[in-house]
C-alpha cells in the first residue's frame, strides 16, 4: 500500500514566520500536486511538479519536488493570515493514475 | 466558482435513509471523482467515472453507489445511512485520466442525525 505521509499536521505561527510542510513516501509517484483548502470549501489546486529536483514559486509559496520523487516541501516565506487552511498533497501513482493523498497539515496564522 | 457543481449544499437525514448528492463537472472534463472527508480529516477517494463508465473504486461501502450520465454529471447515493456516514462528501473533475490536477467542487455537507 502507497502512503504519503505529511508532517507537521498542525501548525500555529505568527504573522511574518516562515514555515515548511513536507511530504514524504517510500513509493516514486510520476507528479505530485499541492492544494489548499479553507474550512467549508473543496480544496484548490495550487501546482503540480513533475521532474525530480523541479523547484516551483508561486508568489511567497515554494514547492520542491525530491530528486527520487518520493517526497516534496512546502515552503511559506512571511506568512500571512490568508495563507491559513488545510495544505493537502498528493502524489500521482504508478499506471493507473491515481492520487495518492497525504493526510494534510493545518496551518494557522495568526495576526 | 471552480466550474465544479454539487448539489445541495446541505443535508440533514435520519439514521436509515437513503439520499442522492449531485455533481456535474467543470465544462470539458470526463473524469468524474467522489471524496468523503470527516472532520479534521484528510480526503477519502471513493470512486472515479470517466465518460460514464467506472474507472476506480477506493474505500467505498456496499451501501453507496455511484453513476455517471450521458451528459456527464454523477451522482452519488447513500442508503441505509449511519451517524458515521457524516461528513463532507466532495465531487472532483478532470480532464482525463491521467493524474491531471483535479478541480474540486465545494461539496456537500452530509449530517446524519
Amino acid at each position: 500500500t502507497q502512503l504519503l505521509e505529511q508532517s507537521p499536521q498542525f501548525l500555529s505561527i505568527q504573522e511574518g514566520e516562515n514555515l515548511t510542510v513536507y511530504c514524504n513516501s517510500s513509493s516514486v509517484f510520476s507528479s505530485l500536486q499541492w492544494y489548499r483548502q479553507e474550512p467549508g470549501e473543496g480544496p484548490v489546486l495550487l501546482v503540480t511538479v513533475v521532474t525530480g529536483g523541479e523547484v516551483k514559486k508561486l508568489k511567497r509559496l515554494t514547492f520542491q519536488f525530491g530528486d527520487a520523487r518520493k517526497d516534496s516541501s512546502l515552503h511559506i516565506t512571511a506568512a500571512q493570515p490568508g495563507d491559513t487552511g488545510l495544505y493537502l498533497c498528493a502524489g500521482v501513482s504508478g499506471s493507473n493514475y491515481q492520487l495518492i493523498w497525504g493526510a494534510g497539515t493545518k496551518l494557522i496564522i495568526k495576526p | 466558482d471552480s466550474g465544479v457543481t454539487q448539489t445541495p449544499k446541505h443535508l440533514i437525514t435520519a439514521t436509515g435513509q437513503r439520499v442522492t448528492l449531485r455533481c456535474s463537472p467543470r465544462s470539458g472534463d470526463l473524469s468524474v471523482y467522489w471524496y468523503q472527508q470527516s472532520l479534521d480529516q484528510g480526503l477519502q477517494f471513493l470512486i472515479q467515472y470517466y465518460n460514464g463508465e467506472e474507472r476506480a473504486k477506493g474505500n467505498i461501502l456496499e451501501r453507496f453507489s455511484a453513476q455517471q450520465f450521458p451528459d456527464l454529471h454523477s451522482e452519488l447515493n447513500l442508503s441505509s445511512l449511519e451517524l458515521g456516514d457524516s461528513a463532507l462528501y466532495f465531487c472532483a473533475s478532470s480532464v482525463g485520466v491521467k493524474g491531471d490536477g483535479y478541480t474540486f467542487g465545494s461539496g456537500t455537507r452530509l449530517t446524519v442525525v
